[in-house]
């Protein structure tokens, strides 16, 4: 049972454009959800995260809104960058669960030059 | 600096074999974390060890034991390899864990060990 869904395993953008990644999830408890970032051959690097009393939080090119009612979040990435062309991970997490991190399945973006 | 390194970075044995990964971070960090990434892409929490303390242990089977002998390192023995064991398996680390409600701590991951069990 998936409780953090991204549906699309694949988006490709040209450079300069805008990235939308997103990200549904089924458990209300979830409080606290977060991006990841993952080049081949490497661990998963931390890109941004966000609360669930909140519904956007911004990072210079990245932002992330929620919608709590949807159960839906997106990472906005403005301008995309060929550098950003990875695989991005949603995770998520709630409070009482002691750090345990659900993941989805990842998103892999490819920006165009 | 390497902030959370594995070793080894790959890993190629036989069915039945027992191996070990070591994972070490210098951070400082309170809590380290296991996960698999398996074949379809799915990365899931094995375990999770605050202060050398067990706090998450998933559904994963008893050939699987972790081992922590001090907060900096968190080590994953496998007896007896079988073919599913195959996977990426992540170490990563936070600072407590996620053990105060309503966020977590980030986790830094390192970079991953390829288990392929032949």
């Amino acid at each position: 049972d998936q409780q953090v869904k991204q549906n699309s395993p694949s988006l490709s953008v040209q450079e300069g454009r805008i990235s939308i990644l997103n990200c549904d999830y089924t458990n209300s408890m979830f409080d606290y959800f977060l991006w990841y970032k993952k080049y081949p051959a490497e661990g998963p690097t931390f890109l941004i995260s966000i609360s669930s009393i909140k519904d956007k939080n911004e990072d210079g090119r990245f932002t992330v809104f929620l919608n709590k009612s949807a159960k839906h979040l997106s990472l906005h990435i403005v301008p995309s960058q060929p550098g950003d062309s990875a695989v991005y991970f949603c995770a998520a997490n709630y409070g009482g669960s002691q750090g345990n991190l659900i993941f989805g399945k990842g998103t892999k973006l490819s920006v165009k030059p | 600096d390497t902030a959370v390194s594995q070793t080894p970075k790959y890993l190629v044995t036989q069915m039945g074999n027992d191996k070990s990964i070591k994972c070490e971070q210098n951070l400082g960090h309170d809590t380290m974390y296991w996960y698999k990434q398996d074949s379809k892409k799915f990365l899931k929490i094995m375990f999770s060890y605050n202060n050398k303390e067990l706090i998450i242990n998933e559904t994963v089977p008893n050939r699987f034991s972790p081992k922590s002998p001090d907060k900096a390192h968190l080590n994953l023995h496998i007896n007896s390899l079988e073919l599913g064991d195959s996977a990426v398996y992540f170490c990563a680390s936070s600072k407590q864990g996620g053990l105060t409600s309503g966020g977590t701590d980030t986790q830094y991951f390192g970079p991953g060990t390829r288990l392929t069990v032949l």
